[in-house]
C-alpha cells in the first residue's frame, strides 16, 4: 500500500525559529494537505495543495506541492509557543478511490518560550 | 458555523461491552469518514460513506466493526463486543468530494476498553 514518510518525527525549537519539515512517497499524489493536531482535538486543515509544483501560504505557514506529485514540505516561519502540537501531511489517492486519504505519522514540534 | 459533531468524548468500558461512537457531519457534506488513531499505526481510515451509501469498509478491522449511516446527518460506528486492543482515539471527518473540499474532522472519542 502507499506510504507517507513524514519527517522529522519531532522538534525542539526556540520561539522566533523558522520551521521546516516534509513528506514524501512512493506514489504519486494528486492533493497534497497538511494538518495540525493539539492535545484532545482532532486534526485541522492547515493549507491544502492541488497542483504540482504549487506554493501556498497560511499567514506564517508555506506549503509546496513537490513538481514529481511525490513530496510535499511546510514550512512556518517566526515560531510562537501556541505553534506547539503534531503536523501531519496527507495525500490524497490519483486512483479510483480519489476520497482516501493517507497520513504520515507527524512531526512533534515543541517550541520553547 | 458547526464543525463535525462527535459523542461521547470520552469512553471507559470493560471488554466484551457494546460500544456506540456517534458522529454529526458538517451540513451540507455529502462524504463521511471514520478513523481510528493509535500512537503505533497513526490515523488509518476505517470506512468512507458517499451520499449515506458505505463505499470502502476494508479499513474495518474486524465483524465486531459495523457502521452505519441512516441519514444525511448522523452515523455510528458499533464494536460489539469490544476488545482492549481497540482503545484508541476515533476520529469521524467530513467533506463536499464534488468541490474537491478537504476533509474536516471531529474532536475524536478517545476509548478506553479495560
Amino acid at each position: 500500500g502507499q506510504q507517507l514518510n513524514q519527517s522529522p518525527q519531532s522538534m525542539f525549537i526556540q520561539e522566533g525559529e523558522d520551521v521546516s519539515m516534509n513528506c514524501t512517497s512512493s506514489s504519486i499524489f494528486n492533493t497534497w494537505l497538511w494538518y495540525k493536531q493539539e492535545p484532545g482535538e482532532g486534526p485541522v486543515l492547515l493549507i491544502a495543495l492541488y497542483k504540482a509544483g504549487e506554493l501556498t501560504s497560511n499567514g506564517r505557514l508555506t506549503a509546496q506541492f513537490g513538481i514529481t506529485r511525490k513530496d510535499s514540505f511546510l514550512n512556518i516561519s517566526a515560531s510562537i509557543p501556541s505553534d506547539v502540537g503534531i503536523y501531519f501531511c496527507a495525500g490524497q489517492d490519483s486512483g479510483g478511490s480519489n476520497y482516501k486519504l493517507t497520513f504520515g505519522k507527524g512531526t512533534l514540534l515543541t517550541v520553547n518560550p | 458555523d458547526a464543525g463535525v459533531i462527535q459523542s461521547p468524548r470520552h469512553e471507559v468500558t470493560e471488554m466484551g461491552q457494546e460500544v456506540t461512537l456517534r458522529c454529526k457531519p458538517i451540513s451540507g457534506h455529502n462524504s463521511l469518514f471514520w478513523y481510528r488513531q493509535t500512537m503505533m499505526r497513526g490515523l488509518e481510515l476505517l470506512i468512507y460513506f458517499n451520499n449515506n451509501v458505505p463505499i470502502d469498509d476494508s479499513g474495518m478491522p474486524e465483524d465486531r466493526f459495523s457502521a452505519k449511516m441512516p441519514n444525511a446527518s448522523f452515523s455510528t460506528l458499533k464494536i460489539q463486543p469490544s476488545e482492549p486492543r481497540d482503545s484508541a482515539v476515533y476520529f469521524c471527518a467530513s467533506s463536499f468530494l464534488l468541490t474537491k473540499q478537504p476533509q474536516h474532522f471531529g474532536d475524536g472519542t478517545r476509548l478506553s476498553i479495560l
